[in-house]
């Protein structure tokens, strides 16, 4: 079965701290896709990063950085110098590739940045 | 830059009345689907659509759901008798097929009173 957690239900932080939200998965499949998302208060899933099963690079865009460990089945995700405008809920979600496009969200994070 | 869009924006039906939450989905895309999201909690796939016809359903897609692609533009859930529980925000999404990158519409927000 395929299932992702991300266990931590809300996060605060004062502006310019570094965050970090966690992801791990299940899922048997040796092919397979992670993605985050990023709703903000006005309620749209916006994209933020895909990866797949095959590529463990570590990847950064801009103040975004992701950390994809198979070995721990974690996919993470840190935003650095954290700025009020990154206030929303953040969904990790998995995609077994066998079944083209279907999402497993987990539960999401939500993200408050105090100014 | 393409978009998928829906209509309408917020729906505010009756319990029992029929609705019909209506997408447009990325003109070059091959592969539909609806999530719905009830308030606080993770989003959640009902359906997928693909060559006319359903690929896929979770167990939430029961008898009244129904899906359709009426002309090569828009792609329509249909829920027959709506119930309380059918509060929630629903998503249309679509993919090319050859990348997984889902491209979500803004949602349409339906309230059963």
């Amino acid at each position: 079965a395929q299932k992702v957690t991300q266990a931590q239900t809300e996060i605060s932080v004062v502006e310019k701290e570094d965050v970090t939200l966690d992801c791990v998965y299940e899922t048997r499949d040796t092919t397979y896709y992670l993605f985050w998302y990023k709703q903000p208060p006005s309620g749209e899933l916006v994209f933020l990063i895909r990866r797949n099963s095959f590529d463990e690079q570590n990847e950064i865009s801009g103040r975004y950085s992701w950390n994809f460990q198979k070995s721990t089945s974690s996919f993470n995700f840190t935003i650095t110098a954290s700025q009020v405008v990154d206030s929303a809920v953040y969904f990790c979600a998995l995609d077994r590739g066998s079944t083209l496009g279907r999402l497993y969200f987990g539960r999401g994070t939500q993200l408050t940045v105090w100014p | 830059e393409p978009e998928v869009t829906q209509t309408p924006s917020h729906q505010v039906t009756q319990m029992g009345q029929e609705v019909i939450l209506r997408c447009v989905p990325i003109s070059n895309h091959l592969y539909f689907y609806w999530y719905r999201q009830i308030l606080g909690q993770k989003v959640e796939f009902l359906v997928s659509f693909y060559n006319n016809e359903i690929s896929e359903k979770s167990e939430i897609f029961d008898d009244q759901f129904s899906v359709e692609r009426p002309d090569g533009s828009n792609f329509t859930l249909k829920i027959r008798s709506t119930k309380l529980e059918d509060s929630a925000m629903y998503f249309c999404a679509s993919i090319t097929g050859e990348y997984n990158e889902q491209f979500f519409g803004p949602g349409t927000r339906l309230t059963v009173l």
